[in-house]
């Protein structure tokens, strides 16, 4: 079956680092999304990764390793706008997006 | 960048009336339009894909009849809940996918309705 698996919940300090695995496991595969959520609004994209490695965009970067079917967000200089679920999704052989649950980011001051 | 409306964004109404929500993608063709549905605290859950100018295709558990999906155009999806009950309150966000520049599909979502059914 098909399968993504990510943290509940997560808590971290203001301006700290912080690293929201995901392990999935699909039919095929044709891309790995990260997409950020706060509460009472729709899904924002963050990333998209296909290939091995680590795609860097500001304050944010995600990495992908296929073999392992394994990816990373990591969120540099934490902000209090950064609290909110981020979720991760892949791509299977039919274009459609298989959803993790979501992690809860809380930031602390 | 690519923009998907949705109206309404808050809809309350009486159990047993119908609901309509409309989906949009403002400047872009979207011939495959998603419909997820997402209760507090719970990730979102895909009801049916909808494609262009064909029938909707609904995920397991998903009652066709009582969810209405029309996608007549490229631009345009709705969602009709028919005689809504309580239970079916919950957040509905639509998204439109499309190419991206750099080549690969994208979804993009809708900000979301809110239904609140009494």
């Amino acid at each position: 079956g098909q399968n993504i698996d990510q943290p509940t919940e997560m808590t971290a300090t203001e301006g700290a680092i912080v690293q929201i695995n995901c392990t999935y496991q699909t039919s095929g595969f044709n891309g790995l999304f990260w997409y950020q959520q706060h509460a009472g609004e729709a899904p924002t994209f963050l990333s998209y990764n296909v290939l091995d490695g680590l795609e860097e965009k500001g304050r944010f970067s995600s990495f992908l390793s296929r073999s392992k079917g394994y990816s990373y967000l990591l969120l540099k200089e934490l902000q209090m706008k950064d609290s909110a679920s981020y979720l991760c999704a892949a791509m299977d052989s039919n274009y459609q997006l298989i959803w993790g649950a979501g992690t809860k980011l809380i930031i602390k001051p | 960048g690519a923009v998907v409306s949705q109206h309404p964004s808050r809809v309350i109404c009486k159990s047993g009336t119908s609901v309509k929500i409309e989906c949009r993608s403002l400047d872009f063709q979207a011939t495959t339009m998603f419909w997820y549905r997402q209760f507090p605290k719970q990730s979102l859950m895909l009801m049916a894909t909808s494609n262009e100018g064909s029938k909707a295709t609904y995920e397991q558990g998903v009652e066709k009849d009582k969810f209405l999906i029309n996608h007549a155009s490229l631009t345009l999806s709705t969602l009709t809940v028919t005689s809504a009950h309580p239970e079916d309150s919950s957040f509905y966000i639509c998204s439109a996918r499309t190419l991206s520049r750099e080549g690969y599909n994208e979804q993009f979502f809708g900000p979301g309705t809110r239904l609140t059914v009494l």
